[in-house]
């Protein structure tokens, strides 16, 4: 979606970290969130944060919210096969649950 | 634990059919959603139902009519396929609020 930017892809090697980038418009927004996509599936949400969280940590993944700068980041430690898939961050611009989804980042993890 | 069921999972159509997508959901949720899915355009809505017997537009409604069968059920219909309608449809559905979306599988939809 417009609102959201995302990069297109990230290549890393299993065992390093990834580090997923997103920029969104709305300061609205009272939930961000993170949702992975394998190959022929459908969304499946990985986390989700708060807006008045700068960080939320949940086993191997990070995500920061600087809500000044309207970017989030999705941080995976010890990345492995796996996670290799397209990653979305989405939000709710405005009242109720519709959500504006980014572009998505596909991640391939290199053995 | 089926959550949220669409079929067909395939479909090629040509130019001027009609196709409805089926979407059901065994989680009890209020809200439904339709989507469709184009190459580095992330989700873009289509039409949602935030309740039973309530239907709105979203981001990318022309084309495309929906139906909300009951609770459960939440129905996508194509009267005339046009190969600008070539995507991934998604299906969702949620508590309403700020509770996360859960979606099915996806309907490969192909119009020649």
């Amino acid at each position: 979606g417009e609102d959201v930017e995302q990069s297109l892809f990230l290549s890393v090697r299993e065992g390093d970290s990834s580090v997923i980038n997103c920029t969104y418009t709305d300061s609205s927004s009272t939930y961000l969130y993170w949702y992975k996509q394998e190959p022929g599936a459908g969304l499946q949400l990985l986390t989700y944060i708060f807006s008045n969280m700068d960080m939320k940590q949940d086993q191997r993944l990070t995500v920061l919210l600087n809500k000044k700068d309207k970017h989030l980041s999705l941080r995976i430690a010890d990345t492995q096969t796996g996670d290799s898939a397209i990653y979305f961050c989405a939000y709710p611009p405005g009242a109720g649950n519709m959500l504006t989804f980014g572009g998505g980042t596909r991640l391939m993890v290199k053995p | 634990n089926a959550g949220v069921t669409q079929t067909p999972k395939f479909q090629v159509l040509k130019t001027g059919q009609s196709m409805t997508l089926q979407c059901a959901q065994d989680m009890n949720h209020n809200s439904m959603y339709w989507y469709r899915q184009d190459p580095g355009m992330g989700l873009r809505l289509i039409y949602y139902s935030a309740s039973e017997g309530t239907t709105d537009k979203g981001e990318v409604p022309n084309g495309y009519n929906v139906s909300r069968l009951n609770k459960r059920e939440f129905s996508l219909r194509l009267e005339s396929a046009a190969p600008s309608q070539t995507s991934v449809y998604f299906c969702a559905s949620s508590d309403g609020g700020y509770q996360p979306q859960h979606f099915g599988d996806g309907t490969r939809l192909s119009i020649l």
